[in-house]
């Protein structure tokens, strides 16, 4: 158990519809990371929060957006969802936006778009 | 911009063989390296990193790796596999101050089997 949640576990949804993603990072940690992993695609890196603020953007598309709550939860929002958007999305939270620390990793959203 | 080639998609060795998975990696700043495992339906574990201390890096599960800069490369092994090392293998690279920051920048795994 990395320490890191991740909620819901599965989701089923149809196109053209918006679903939410919800990270809440290990205890102490300030830096949340996303991530997309895909059969075609491989693991891409989606975007980066640390302590509230957008810090680095990937391979977001716009139809996505996340944020990071006072908290230190972060949500990942997915909307007009297409098909090609089935994937398991992972969350990881790190100490800090440095790097050197380890980052560690939740046990992933399946999203499943029909 | 930082990128990972990881040569092999697939790889097959005997238990108790020598385990290698390639690793290359491409970044204009220094980078961080690392390795993590996936087993089935499971997130990401790391197995160790290189934050530009000693080269040769010494991980969880009898995993190690060398860092060789002049080489671009970062490959992992293990002198005698197991069965339970059966699993996908990513290598990543992490460039602060690169134009991705401090995210991952990962490889397109290797997936490991170990026959016995």
């Amino acid at each position: 158990d990395s320490g890191v949640t991740q909620t819901p576990k599965h989701l089923i949804t149809a196109t053209g519809q918006r679903v939410t993603l919800r990270c809440s990072p290990r205890s102490g940690d300030l830096s949340v990371y996303w991530y997309q992993q895909s059969l075609d695609q491989g693991l891409q890196f989606l975007i980066h929060y640390y302590n509230g603020e957008e810090r680095a953007k990937g391979n977001i598309l716009e139809r996505f957006s996340a944020q990071q709550f006072p908290d230190l939860h972060s949500e990942l929002n997915l909307s007009s969802l297409e098909l090609g958007d089935s994937a398991l999305y992972f969350c990881a939270s790190s100490f800090d936006r440095s790097g050197y620390n380890e980052q560690f990793f939740g046990p992933g959203t399946r999203l499943t778009v029909l | 911009a930082q990128s990972v080639t990881q040569l092999g998609s697939h790889v097959s060795v005997s238990e108790g063989a020598l385990v290698l998975l390639r690793c290359n990696y491409s970044s204009s700043v220094p980078p961080y390296l690392f390795w993590y495992v996936q087993y089935p339906n499971q997130g990401l574990q790391l197995l160790l990193k290189y934050t530009s201390a000693a080269t040769l890096v010494k991980g969880i599960n009898g995993f190690e790796a060398e860092f060789k800069k002049s080489e671009t490369s970062f490959h992992l092994t293990k002198p005698s596999a197991h069965m339970s090392d059966a699993a996908e293998y990513f290598c990543a690279v992490s460039s602060p101050g690169g134009q991705a920051g401090t995210a991952l920048i990962f490889g397109k795994g290797t997936t490991l089997s170990v026959s016995s």
